[in-house]
């Protein structure tokens, strides 16, 4: 079973206020990714990481930034949240090692900005 | 550029009947890796079933089976003995290359499936 968590799993907050996303994973992956998703639409990569200090941005362009500075943590921040960020935001991370490289998921973070 | 194209947003299904959901794809790559996984209500995505695109062999895990035509860009999941616990949304998602090395996916619009008795 996948070990990787996020918090909170539920955010209501105004517009113009800083928020930070928390992801962890005690699997000892590498490679972690944020996704985007709209309720009942597809997954859009964000930003992703191959390892401590590594950080891409994904293909859908996103206001957010992330950090690596442990290999086990990748949180998302958003510095001045609009209601546009309003979405569901899902962490997950993957072991190079192992094929088929599946991605493990958290439980996503649903987060609505007024 | 890799595109993943599932083209029925909801299906119904009997309890204990068999189910198909479609997948295609197209990408110019030789080298790739097709996934499937599930979300349930609750959020979470749960890995199912994995094809590599030099698998001969359609791969199979439990009650879940991937009918791969490579010729035809399709990879549709077959699930076997439906169960109430199955009612959610699937995705397909692509991976290019077979290797570890890059591991970014591109995601479906998703199947919402329901099974009913």
């Amino acid at each position: 079973e996948a070990d990787i968590y996020q918090t909170p799993r539920y955010l209501v907050i105004g517009t113009g206020k800083k928020i930070t996303l928390e992801c962890s994973q005690t699997m000892g992956h590498d490679k972690m990714y944020w996704y985007q998703q709209d309720p009942g639409m597809e997954l859009h990569l964000i930003h992703y990481s191959y390892g401590v200090n590594s950080t891409e941005k994904g293909d859908l362009s996103s206001e957010s930034t992330v950090s690596r500075i442990r290999t086990e943590h990748f949180p998302l921040t958003l510095e001045s949240a609009r209601p546009s960020h309003t979405s569901q935001y899902l962490c997950a991370s993957s072991d190079r090692d192992r094929y088929p490289y599946e991605q493990y998921f958290g439980p996503g973070t649903r987060l609505t900005v007024t | 550029a890799q595109k993943i194209t599932q083209t029925q947003p909801g299906m119904f299904v009997q309890e204990k009947e068999a189910v198909t959901l479609d997948c295609t794809y197209d990408t110019s790559d030789q080298s790739y890796g097709l996934f499937w996984y599930k979300q349930p209500s609750s959020g979470e995505m749960i890995f199912l079933i994995y094809q590599g695109s030099y698998d001969e062999q359609n791969a199979t895990e439990g009650r879940y089976s991937l009918n791969f035509q490579k010729a035809r860009k399709s990879a549709n999941l077959v699930i076997s003995a439906s169960q109430l616990g199955d009612s959610a949304m699937y995705f397909c998602a692509m991976r290019e290359g077979i290797g570890g090395g890059g591991n970014k996916l591109t995601f479906g619009t998703g199947t919402q499936l329901k099974v009913e008795l």
